[in-house]
């Protein structure tokens, strides 16, 4: 099992620019998680999907933020316009049942926008 | 708010000794706690899980639940210095849903 997997590993944008994320979760599992992570705020959930479906997308920061998953095996973050406060670690995560529900986590996209 | 709060540390163990992370949760109808392990730079890794009071061994880590006590803690024995890392507890609340809330870690350094 390749595990998830996310791309790019690195981004490197300028201001304004719009990025987007993939993710490729295990196949098989039926959540999908998009976190970012931060020194200041630690782990914070911004999006999930639950067999495809957007579940709950409270934590996703500002319209600039969008998130699709058009099919079981693959996802995108969409930022557009970015901004240098965007800068941070995105984790893509996927669960099941078989797991307990624990979470596996892609190897993150370090993204910084300038 | 459900929030799941843990000490940030760091938490320093000499080698070879027992290391303790605790961990307490605020949604008292929590039924799934994890541990996870981030080194530096990298992703989190699931370690351990447990859904019922009590303890969970896996080799040198051990898990602990107290639902009573909304308390859940990490004991690793004979700590070497590769455990050195930051370690998540993090809580499926209640709700339907299958959404983790992650503590902000604790970081533990294990020293040679």
């Amino acid at each position: 099992d390749a595990g998830v997997i996310q791309s790019p590993r690195h981004e490197v944008t300028e201001m304004g620019q719009e990025v987007t994320l993939r993710c490729k979760p295990i196949s098989g599992h039926d959540y999908l998680f998009w976190y970012r992570q931060t020194m200041m705020r630690g782990l914070e959930l911004l999006i999930y999907f639950n067999n495809n479906v957007p579940i709950d997308d409270s934590g996703m920061p500002e319209d600039r933020f969008s998130a699709k998953m058009p099919n079981a095996s693959f996802s995108t973050l969409k930022i557009q316009p970015s901004e240098p406060r965007d800068s941070a670690v995105y984790f893509c995560a996927s669960s099941t049942t078989g797991t307990g529900y624990g979470y596996t986590f892609g190897s993150g996209t370090r993204l910084t926008v300038v | 708010q459900k929030e799941v709060e843990q000490n940030s540390g760091p938490l320093s163990v000499p080698e070879g000794a027992i290391a303790s992370l605790n961990c307490t949760y605020s949604d008292r109808g929590s039924q799934s706690f994890f541990w996870y392990r981030q080194y530096s730079g990298k992703s989190p890794e699931l370690i351990m899980s447990i859904y019922s009071n009590g303890d969970k061994e896996d080799g040198r880590f051990t898990a602990q639940l107290n639902k009573a006590s909304q308390y859940v803690s990490l004991l690793i024995r004979d700590s070497q210095p590769s455990d050195s890392a930051t370690y998540l507890c993090a809580v499926i609340n209640s709700g339907g849903y299958q959404k983790v809330t992650f503590g902000t870690g604790t970081k533990l350094q294990v020293i040679p």
